[in-house]
């Protein structure tokens, strides 16, 4: 079974562009989730979709982060434009049901510089 | 004050010893608590979950919660050096058990 796959792994990208990733959960999970670790601090998250449907998008910071997640199965993380204090690490993570842990992909390292 | 304290460690300990990571928290909501292991550039990997109080048991890992002090542990027998990595709590309340809410993580050393 594949597991969670996110791309890129690693984004560096100047202050006020735009950075989109991807994130596809495993085949057959509803439920996906998008976590962000920034530097020395815990993860936390950032949203919730069943299917296509944003559950929980309570995590997101500020408008200019906007995920989707057409058609319920990969799931689209952008930050438009991005600031500096965005870097950090982004996980998806993607699951059957909620409550019972999740499955996490190795996460991209994004740098706004 | 956050939600999530964890053992900050980091933890150094000789293989073959018992190891003992805990977490406390102070929302009392939550129900569904979990254990990651996550290794360098990697993302966690999901060890134990439980659901309100109680133990767990899997292999050399035990997971245990105390709901009445609002504590978790997760303990580790017979260490070995390859359970070298971050080991981090999570928790998560029933009407949302889709949110979790994680600790800063331990890091963990086995010694050869």
């Amino acid at each position: 079974e594949a597991g969670v796959t996110q791309f890129p792994s690693h984004s560096v990208i100047e202050k006020g562009q735009t950075v989109t990733l991807r994130c596809d959960p495993i085949s057959g999970h509803d439920n996906l989730y998008w976590y962000r670790r920034v530097m020395g601090k815990e993860i936390k998250f950032l949203l919730h979709f069943v299917k296509e449907s944003k559950q929980d998008e309570s995590g997101m910071p500020n408008n200019r982060f906007l995920a989707e997640r057409t058609g319920g199965t990969y799931s689209t993380l952008k930050v438009q434009p991005a600031e500096l204090e965005d870097s950090g690490v982004y996980f998806c993570a993607s699951n059957f049901a909620p409550g019972y842990g999740y499955t996490f992909g190795s996460g991209t390292r994004l740098t706004v510089v | 004050q956050k939600e999530v304290e964890q053992d900050p460690g980091p933890l150094s300990v000789p293989e073959g010893a018992i190891v003992s990571l805990n977490c406390t928290y102070s929302n009392s909501a939550f129900q569904y608590f979990m254990w990651y292991r996550q290794y360098s550039r990697k993302g966690p990997e999901l060890l134990m979950y439980t659901y309100s109080s109680g133990n767990k048991e899997d292999g050399r890992f035990t997971a245990q919660v105390d709901k009445s002090s609002k504590y978790i542990s997760l303990f580790i027998r017979d260490s070995q050096p390859s359970d070298s990595a971050t080991y981090l709590c999570a928790m998560s309340a029933s009407t949302n058990a889709g949110k979790s809410t994680f600790g800063d993580g331990t890091t963990l050393t086995v010694k050869p």
